[in-house]
């Protein structure tokens, strides 16, 4: 699996945009990007993910440059329930790719 | 029912004990998987269960040792370990040995041997 670079932390003002860079710039064409995020004590939580589109759901937003060589996951209105760490992996969508967990950023939202 | 069911969430135990994690999930997914986590990492795949097949082993020593009874259920059981074998042991599945769909994880158990 391709790795990815993400900052250690971030802090976010509650209520307003989060925006949470990655970078993998050996991403392979038939790799996706994912991204999970972990609340303190709990287990992994799937977000999103994208291939080279843009993806938006509920939960966030994808933005995947048009050389797939970096990715922003945009939380658009940060509550202190966000408060976790967040996840970029990229994996091909096969079978036999798992999930391989980088460091992740943790991103504290204030009050 | 949406959720993967781990239990117990707390473990301690002897490094001479045998005990045993439990993962349960009735979404009809037919992938499982066992991660650990120590503290303040990430988490680390240790096994993948495909239709209920082991799949992927990540060398993990033989004192752990998984079992996937059926397609609901993944046990690890733990035989003669040592304290740093101390973390919290996620469970994972998805609908199929795919990540097309997203992994559902358990809220793990924390497992600390003394």
């Amino acid at each position: 699996d391709a790795k990815t670079t993400q900052p250690p932390s971030m802090d976010c003002a509650e209520g307003r945009a989060a925006n949470l860079p990655c970078n993998h710039s050996t991403i392979s064409g038939n790799e996706y990007v994912y991204w999970y995020r972990q609340i303190h004590s709990q287990g992994p939580q799937y977000i999103i993910h994208g291939l080279k589109n843009n993806e938006t759901n509920e939960m966030a937003s994808l933005i995947i440059t048009e050389d797939r060589k970096s990715s922003t996951l945009i939380l658009p209105h940060a509550t202190l329930r966000d408060t976790a760490v967040y996840y970029c992996i990229v994996s091909a969508n096969n079978a036999g790719n798992m999930l391989t967990f980088g460091g992740g950023t943790r991103l504290m939202v204030k009050p | 029912d949406t959720e993967v069911t781990q239990t117990p969430k707390h473990l301690v135990m002897g490094m001479t004990n045998k005990k045993s994690l439990k993962c349960e999930q009735h979404m009809g997914h037919r992938a499982m998987y066992w991660y650990k986590q120590k503290a303040k990492k990430p988490p680390e795949l240790m096994f993948v269960y495909s239709y209920e097949k082991l799949s992927i082993n990540e060398s993990v020593p033989s004192r752990f040792s998984p079992e996937c009874p059926n397609s609901s259920l993944l046990n690890l059981h733990l035989h003669a370990l040592q304290p740093e074998d101390s973390a919290l042991y996620l469970c994972a599945s998805s609908k199929a040995n795919t990540q097309a769909y997203g992994y559902t994880f358990g809220s793990g158990t924390r497992l600390t041997v003394v």
